[in-house]
């Protein structure tokens, strides 16, 4: 089983609302990860977890905040966003963390996030 | 510097007929290639993973070669069920810490495949 999943599918918020992301794998999986797609370009890494604990950060404004409440769950607290924060917004996983080796990440369908 | 292109940026396809995508990469000590297929509003699917110039792995349809500058998918007899963007990403190193080499997979363009029927 090589499953993450995500939810919502879908979310629409305000420019002042507070809203949470969740993804969740039971693969045993090591490392955690949200990337940002925009449409018609391809994933970009927000953040990697690894043993539960913040690895990278590239540089994502502080209105993103990251949360790995244990191996299996992932969640990106949203606060404050802009309207051009709106995209898909994916999960993902792999065996290994990054400082282990690089192996294959298995996405999860994502979450397409609408700022108004 | 370190970088992924790929090319075309769109192929269309009749049925059946047989090309391939390519991906080149410049990179320092590579860790890793992977090919990945995503459905408009989907996440990406994982395909192959390389690591050695002269590896090949297949799966149905899809052929994915690396050599020590690019890779190729190939896609033989294709179907319209392959209509798809096909991604290509690869290990690029970031930092080091505590003796460990941190890293991050960074994706080409894609390339959007439509196939006719």
């Amino acid at each position: 089983d090589t499953e993450v999943t995500q939810t919502p599918k879908h979310l629409v918020m305000g420019m002042t609302n507070k809203k949470s992301l969740k993804c969740e794998q039971h693969m045993g999986h090591r490392a955690m990860y949200w990337y940002k797609q925009k449409a018609k370009k391809p994933p970009e890494l927000m953040f990697v977890y690894s043993y539960e604990k913040l690895s990278i950060n590239e540089s994502v404004p502080s209105r993103f905040s990251p949360e790995c409440p244990n191996s299996s769950l992932l969640n990106l607290h949203l606060h404050a966003l802009q309207p051009e924060d709106s995209a898909l917004y994916l999960c993902a996983s792999s065996r290994h963390s990054p400082g282990q080796g690089q192996d294959e990440q298995y996405f999860g369908p994502g979450t397409r996030l609408t700022v108004t | 510097e370190d970088q992924v292109t790929q090319s075309p940026e769109a192929l269309r396809l009749q049925e059946g007929e047989s090309s391939s995508l390519n991906c080149s990469y410049t990179v320092s000590g590579l860790r890793g290639l992977f090919w990945y297929r995503q459905d408009p509003g989907k996440g990406p699917e994982f395909l192959f993973t390389l690591y050695s110039a002269g590896e090949e792995k297949e799966k149905e349809r899809l052929k994915a070669t690396l050599t020590k500058k690019e890779s190729f998918l190939h896609i033989t007899a294709p179907k319209p069920e392959d209509s798809a963007t096909y991604l290509c990403a690869v290990h690029f190193p970031l930092f080091n810490a505590g003796g460990t080499s941190y890293g991050k997979l960074t994706f080409g363009q894609g390339t959007i495949l439509t196939v006719h029927p």
